[in-house]
């Protein structure tokens, strides 16, 4: 089964600071997703991530994925308490069929 | 809304009780899948099903069972509960493929007292 490791686990920053966070492993993925879940809620897709070396923008988030399809990172600029949740980075695994995994996440809280 | 409903949103059940979690999934996935979160082991892969079988199987306890049936709905039926149990279940669907997208429904919070 392939893994996916993010760091860091947890973040604490002040509002209006930059961010990165990151999403390793030692498989290649096909492709990677990004979803951010907030408290009692169910993750919410951000963005999928296909070609190695893709950069994908969503507003203040930049996603890359490495050109070896192995990691990938989430830089956010500018950052809003609003951007407060938990990160997670999942991958379709090449050893079964269509199996979503999931890495544990990076806790971000920004604070005003 | 992401389109996937799952019901119910909160239960509270007693050890060694018995409970189904029920997953309708968006119109038109074919796969369900299943996942346990709790706050220190993230969110833990159970099983998936893809159009009514069984596609692949994560950590999930003997204890634990799940079927998709042919309206393409999903239920979870968990057994011999115990207070370990208490966590967030959640379902998610997707269309197939190497560049799956999962979507959540928003979880049942399961209790165990």
């Amino acid at each position: 089964t392939q893994l996916l490791e993010q760091s860091p686990q947890f973040l604490s920053i002040q509002e209006g600071e930059n961010l990165t966070v990151y999403c390793n492993s030692s498989s290649v993925f096909s492709s990677l997703q990004w979803y951010r879940q907030e408290p009692g809620e169910g993750p919410v897709l951000l963005v999928t991530v296909v070609t190695g070396g893709e950069v994908k923008k969503l507003k203040r988030l930049t996603f890359q994925f490495g050109d070896a399809r192995k990691d990938s990172s989430l830089h956010i600029t500018a950052a809003q308490p609003g951007d407060t949740g938990l990160y997670l980075c999942a991958g379709v695994d090449g050893g079964s069929q269509g199996n979503l995994i999931f890495g544990k996440g990076t806790k971000l809280s920004v604070k005003p | 809304d992401s389109g996937v409903t799952q019901t119910p949103k909160h239960l509270i059940t007693a050890t060694g009780q018995r409970v189904t979690l029920r997953c309708s999934p968006r119109s038109g996935d074919l796969s369900v899948y299943w996942y346990q979160q709790s706050l220190d082991q993230g969110l833990q892969f159970l099983i998936q099903y893809y159009n009514g079988e069984e596609r692949a199987k994560g950590n999930i306890l003997e204890r634990f069972s799940a079927q998709q049936f042919p309206d393409l709905h999903s239920e979870l039926n968990l057994s011999s509960l115990e207070l370990g149990d208490s966590a967030l279940y959640f379902c998610a669907s997707s269309v197939e493929g190497a560049y799956t997208e999962a979507f959540f429904g928003q979880g049942t919070r399961l209790t165990v007292v």
